[in-house]
């Protein structure tokens, strides 16, 4: 059975970084897309990034550009998510996400998705 | 403000039918497949349906989709107190070249 664990939340002040981690097994890896979507508090679901399988092609939606940089390590089965110059807009949790395909292109397929971790952006 | 639109809300009673509706646009619906995701919070989203209409393994056959030109709907018959979640619709949007979700439909049985 697929599983994915994240990890890597926490309280942080407005303008700092950290990074999320994503661990799964139960399945073969790198022969899927990844993805981070958050929820933030009192809203639905939104898509932050995704990866291909390779790592070669990532997306971002617009309000994090610039700022979150998505990678993997196949190697050992996980997927990060580095965030940097936070606001209290992020603030949310964080899922990741197994695709259905190996590439980013019309995937919108996500099973399964782990528990989630919580990020806080407060000064 | 999300690119597909979902009512906020739907109810029934146990036993009954509910539909839940997912507009959006050329540009999305109207050039892709759509999934559906049954989130209770606190808990991970699960994937309910996908490609329109098809069941992943281990969903009831209660859960039925359907899509429609720009529009998508999920059907849920005999409602049971376990249903009550958020219900959220995903497609791909050709003109953001990305994924993107309804707003969410918190279904209450009553």
């Amino acid at each position: 059975e697929a599983l994915l664990v994240e990890s890597g939340g926490g309280l942080v002040q407005p303008g700092r970084s950290l990074r999320l981690s994503c661990a799964g097994s139960g399945f073969r890896f790198d022969d899927h897309a990844m993805h981070w979507v958050r929820q933030v508090p009192g809203k639905g679901l939104e898509w932050v990034s995704g990866i291909s399988w390779n790592g070669r092609s990532t997306a971002y939606v617009e309000s994090v550009k610039g700022r979150f940089t998505i990678s993997r390590d196949n190697a050992k089965n996980s997927l990060f998510l580095q965030m940097g110059s936070l606001t209290p807009e992020d603030t949310g949790v964080y899922f990741c996400a197994k695709d259905f395909s190996p590439s980013l292109y019309r995937s919108n397929r996500f099973d399964p998705w782990g528990q989630g971790t919580l990020v806080t952006v407060s000064s | 403000q999300s690119v597909l639109t979902q009512p906020p809300s739907a109810s029934g009673a146990p036993g009954q039918r509910v539909t839940i509706s997912c507009s959006g646009s050329r540009s999305n619906i109207g050039s892709n497949t759509v999934d559906w995701y049954q989130h209770l919070p606190g808990t991970a989203p699960k994937l309910l349906v996908y490609s329109n209409n098809q069941r992943p393994s281990g969903v009831p056959d209660r859960f039925s989709g359907s899509k429609s030109g720009t529009s998508a709907s999920l059907a849920i018959s005999g409602l049971q107190s376990d249903d009550e979640a958020d219900y959220y619709c995903a497609t791909w949007d050709d003109s953001l070249n990305a994924p993107v979700f309804g707003g969410g439909t918190k279904l209450t049985v009553l």
